[in-house]
């Protein structure tokens, strides 16, 4: 199946900091990647749907400002979460699917973030 | 609201049994619905695929039921293993790209 990585897979950042995290997709094009937060035994909430070259779409509740999406190219969206605080301590996991609607998702490993 | 609800209980069950988990939706009327395993730490991978009109697929050992008047999605895995032991979610989606996620059933094939 189609490959997704996700880097890093862990994090610590200090509060105030901002924190990048990538998402590829390694043998195909993925014009939109998706963007999950995830609590500890809870399902994943999905927080944005990222369209290469153009503005991110984010889910009711989610602060755009906070959490900036960029999708440059076909291959690669960019998580930032700005200024966090412990409260942002989170699994954060993308996704990405080939082209065609029904098609299942590829997701990448999960980065594991923690703000101290 | 859209929900989704699996067991929210951990299942366990002796190896070499069937595991049967359990997917119910309400307020939602999805076009298909997938299955995605999660280790722990690790980023759903997924399993099988099922449309709206279809009533059951099966892979390998897994098979899914898609039953669209109870809303509900069965997902049975023939005789278990201890590796098939990890937490199961099911997704729904209709017509865009957004899924939605239950909350996951955490499967434990004993030994």
């Amino acid at each position: 199946g189609a490959v997704v990585s996700q880097h890093p897979s862990r994090v610590i950042c200090k509060s105030g900091t901002s924190v990048k995290i990538e998402c590829r997709s390694l043998d195909f094009q993925a014009t939109t990647m998706f963007w999950y937060r995830q609590f500890p035994k809870k399902s994943l909430m999905l927080m944005a749907t990222s369209n290469e070259g153009s503005k991110a779409t984010y889910e009711q509740g989610v602060e755009k400002d906070k959490f900036l999406i960029n999708h440059a190219s076909l291959t690669l969206s960019t998580l930032t979460v700005t200024s966090a605080h412990p409260e942002d301590s989170s699994f954060y996991i993308c996704s990405a699917r080939v082209q065609g609607v029904d098609t299942e998702a590829f997701f990448g490993q999960g980065t594991r973030l923690t703000v101290v | 609201s859209q929900k989704i609800e699996q067991n929210s209980e951990a299942l366990n069950i002796q190896e070499g049994k069937t595991a049967t988990l359990t997917c119910n939706y309400t307020n939602y009327s999805p076009a298909y619905l997938q299955w995605y395993r999660q280790d722990p730490g690790r980023g759903p991978v997924f399993l099988l695929l099922i449309r709206e009109n279809e009533k059951e697929k099966r892979k390998e050992r897994l098979k899914v039921t898609f039953d669209t008047t109870l809303k509900q999605s069965l997902f049975h895995i023939t005789a278990s293993q201890p590796a098939d032991s990890a937490t199961y979610l099911c997704a729904l989606a209709r017509g865009t790209y957004k899924y939605i996620f239950g909350t996951g059933t955490r499967l434990k094939v004993l030994a």
